[in-house]
Formats: C-alpha cells, structure tokens, sequence
C-alpha cells in the first residue's frame, strides 16, 4: 500500500496565483484532514472530511477551500496566495474517529 | 478549546539514558492520544496510539503511558540512540466523533554519542 501521497513536494507561487495540493489515500479511510505546519506555531488543521461529500472547517480555513467527492482523494486550494500562507502542508487519513492517524510526507511551499 | 503542551521543548542526552517526554493536555475528554516522530523536513510517522480506555502502550524501547483523569500523558525511551534524534509530538483526539487532532509544538530530542 502507497499509505498517503501528497503532490507536489515543493511548490513556489507568486502572491495572487491559485493552486491545488492533491493528497490521496489506498487505505479506503473516511476521515481526511488538512494541517498546515509553521516554525513555533505547531500543526494547524484547516480543513477536514469525515466521508465522500462531507467537509468542515478547522482552525485555520480562511483562504483554502476543499471537496471530497471520493473517498481516496482531499485536494486543497489555495484560491490566491498570499506570502502567509508559505508553509509546510501535511495531509492526514484515518479509518474512523478512533484510530491513529497516517500522514502523508508534506508540501512544502513558498509564496513570493 | 483543547490545549497540548509539550515539556520539555529540547533535550540533549548522550546515548544510553532513559528518558522521558511529557505531554499535558486541558480538556480529559479525549478518544485517543497518538505519538508521532518527525525527522527534518520529513512528515509524521506514528509511534504509539493509546485509547482513553488504556494505561499504556508499548513498542520496542518505547511505552507511552496516559492518565486522562489529570490530562498527562508520557513517552518513555529506553536506552537512547543517536538515531532516535528526532522531534516528538504527541496529538490529542478530542472527544467528539470528528476525528480532530489538537497537536503539542513538540519536543526536539537530541541524542548524542
């Protein structure tokens, strides 16, 4: 099994280009989430999904937007960037609320 | 609001030592509590998930223990190794069906020969 792969692993923008991170998963879990990871400030979630169909906010959505319409799949969009937004991404999968989670090795990208 | 705090931030050791990394969490009602590793520039690999029913988990030279009713919870590495350098994190998921994580910023271990 592949586990979580996110693509790409780097990424440089430039302030006001939109982009999609794709995550995907071969496990067949439902829960998805979104994490943003920044020097001091620990792991953020952004957005997440408990099944095909179903997204919420988390901590920090504001500039991102997600869907889920499979199972396997949890693309973020980043609709304008913003230098703010210059992070390392990491995309997280689980079968349900009460297994461990997997996380995929990260993006990290640079908005100049 | 759940809030993860993590002690000590760094920690330096020659190899060999026991020791033993701290996590406190505000809010006891928790599903689970997970331990992970992160190597530079890498992403999360989970150690040791423990349920809110459990005492302790263990894996090789790692047991984590956790005491929900005073929101703790420990990661105890036996005989360190320089290649257990790393940094360790720990995530609470809180008691709801969400399936949200509420991380700690991590403890930077270093572990020296």
């Amino acid at each position: 099994n592949a586990g979580v792969t996110q693509t790409p692993k780097f990424q440089v923008l430039k302030t006001g280009q939109s982009m999609t991170l794709q995550c995907a998963q071969d496990m067949n879990h439902e829960y998805m989430s979104w994490y943003r990871q920044d020097p001091g400030m620990g792991l953020r979630l952004i957005h997440y999904s408990v099944g095909a169909g179903i997204t919420d906010q988390g901590e920090v959505p504001n500039g991102y937007n997600v869907s889920r319409s499979t199972t396997e799949d949890f693309p973020l969009r980043l609709l304008s960037a913003a230098p703010s937004q210059t992070s390392v991404y990491f995309c997280a999968s689980s079968l349900d609320y009460r297994t461990g989670y997997t996380f995929g090795s990260g993006t990290r990208l640079t908005v100049v | 609001k759940q809030e993860v705090t993590q002690i000590p931030a760094a920690l330096s050791v020659p190899e060999g030592e026991n020791l033993v990394l701290n996590c406190s969490f505000t809010d006891s009602a928790i599903y689970n509590l997970q331990w992970f590793r992160q190597d530079p520039g890498k992403g999360l690999t989970s150690l040791l998930l423990i349920q809110s029913s459990q005492r302790e988990q263990t894996s090789g030279r790692l047991n984590a223990s956790l005491d929900k009713s005073s929101g703790r919870s420990t990661l105890y590495i036996a005989a360190s190794q320089p290649g257990d350098s790393a940094t360790y994190l720990c995530a609470v998921n809180r008691g709801s069906t969400l399936g949200r994580l509420y991380f700690g910023r991590g403890t930077q271990l270093t572990v020296w020969p």
